[in-house]
């Protein structure tokens, strides 16, 4: 069964980059799944951030695009978020998980536990 | 960017009744409409995809219905377990996939 777990910084200061990463076990990040990005700020909701394929290839959430990039390091299995420009509002809990293909879209099967990112001086 | 908006907020009841929580996309999804179920300071966990398939490990109690934009989950029989807050996710069109803001269904 995979299993995925966050790892990176607890705090970020103001106008820095947040970096995260997520290390795959018990399967391959090269099997045909995409591995996505999930946040949720205290107390809220669920917003997508992104994901990417084994190749590269990426998609971003438009409302996060021009601060995120999401890379992939086949050899460690592993795939990195990245977010710069931080600011309080980037405060959250920020999980990565496994998104399965169903009719042309993609739901979210498997997930990691999560980790809190808070953006602070 | 298309909108899901679920209903109620809350929903209190009591264990062993059953509940019934709504979910609307703001244009037609088909059944591309995922569940999903998460505990105080869990991972969110699949429960239904393809508007009405259980995930593999979801109970028989849980049943999801719908399809365009108007979608139901059911929770029948509520065991203590099940008190959490589900989210509703469209996979029709994206970038990006998006969620509903949630419906916590809570002990009565």
């Amino acid at each position: 069964q995979v299993q995925l777990q966050e790892s990176g910084p607890g705090l970020v200061k103001p106008s820095g980059t947040l970096s995260l990463t997520c290390t795959i076990s018990g399967g391959s990040i090269s099997s045909s799944y995409w591995w996505g990005w999930v946040r949720q700020p205290p107390g809220k909701g669920l917003e997508w951030i992104g994901e990417i394929y084994h190749s590269g290839s990426t998609n971003y959430n438009p409302s996060l695009e021009s601060r995120v990039t999401i890379s992939v390091d086949i050899s460690k299995n592993q795939f990195s978020l990245n977010l710069s420009s931080a600011t309080a509002a980037d405060t959250a809990v920020y999980y990565c998980a496994r998104e399965a293909e169903d009719y042309g879209g993609r739901t979210l099967d498997s997930w990691g536990r999560g980790t809190l990112v808070t953006v602070s001086s | 960017e298309i909108l899901m908006t679920q209903s109620p907020a809350t929903l209190s009841v009591s264990p062993g009744e059953s509940a019934t929580l709504s979910c609307r996309a703001s244009q037609s999804i088909d059944s591309n409409l995922a569940w999903y179920q998460q505990k105080p300071g869990q991972a969110p966990r699949l429960l239904i995809y393809g508007a009405s398939i259980r995930a593999t490990g979801c109970p028989a109690r849980f049943s999801g219905g719908g399809s365009g934009t108007e979608f139901t989950l059911t929770i029948s029989r509520l065991q203590s377990e099940d008190f959490a807050v589900y989210y509703c996710q469209q996979y029709k069109d994206w970038p990006p996939w998006t969620f509903g803001q949630g419906t916590k269904v809570e002990i009565k």
